[in-house]
């Protein structure tokens, strides 16, 4: 069973839009983080969260992006109006073991096309 | 940035053979990771290898650190048909588990 499940495994919006990917993970984490990968690009990190605040997040993460952690469990990325160049595969993972060895566990993704 | 860089940036190569893959960073780190990644899938985590060590093993994989030369290698022995994926290396140089990844390496392994 995949540490972390993610929603919709596919959306395609219009520009302007609003997107909200899900993520869900199998246990009880207080790491999260969002990447994104445009196709055949490079995996961008975007936001880190943790203890239900923003951590970290990239000059890629503007007003556009927010992140919630709505129930407690699941852990949402929105992107409030989306732009083409927002088209990428959007990653969440999370963090197991100690501090400086432990590992990212990612979900298998959501891909977002913005016509 | 912290990014990394892979190269080569791709690599074919007959099965049974070796795959050595190399990555380059920009600052100091507390940890480089190789993770794998298959076509239009999610990152799997291979290894971790810290600051303070040299080499690492696990299985066929086997991971160099140089932290005067901010580089690392990941070598693949006795490669196989199933090893074709794309490998990443990924810096946590922050110890906050925000990890940068490069650029990547597509590697084709050949039966």
């Amino acid at each position: 069973e995949p540490e972390v499940t993610q929603t919709p495994s596919h959306q395609v919006t219009q520009m302007g839009q609003e997107v909200i990917l899900r993520c869900v993970p199998i246990s009880n984490h207080l790491y999260f983080y969002w990447y994104r990968q445009i196709l055949g690009q490079k995996v961008e990190f975007l936001v880190s969260f943790y203890n239900n605040e923003i951590s970290e997040k990239s000059e890629i993460f503007d007003d556009q992006f927010s992140v919630e952690r709505p129930d407690g469990s699941n852990f949402t990325l929105k992107i409030r109006s989306t732009k083409l160049e927002d088209s990428a595969m959007y990653f969440c993972a999370i963090f197991k073991g100690l501090i400086n060895t432990g590992e990212l566990f990612f979900g298998e993704g959501s891909r977002l096309t913005v016509l | 940035s912290q990014q990394g860089e892979e190269d080569p940036q791709a690599l074919s190569i007959q099965e049974g053979e070796n795959a050595t893959m190399n990555c380059s960073y920009k600052t100091s780190i507390n940890n480089l990771q190789w993770y794998r990644q298959n076509s239009g899938r999610g990152l799997v985590h291979l290894i971790l290898i810290r600051s303070n060590e040299r080499e690492k093993h696990s299985g066929r994989l086997r991971v160099t650190l140089d932290t005067s030369k901010k580089s690392s290698s990941l070598l693949i022995t006795a490669s196989r048909a199933a090893d074709t994926a794309s490998y990443f290396c990924a810096t946590d140089w922050s110890g906050a588990n925000n990890l940068f990844f490069g650029t990547g390496t597509r590697l084709t392994v050949i039966p």
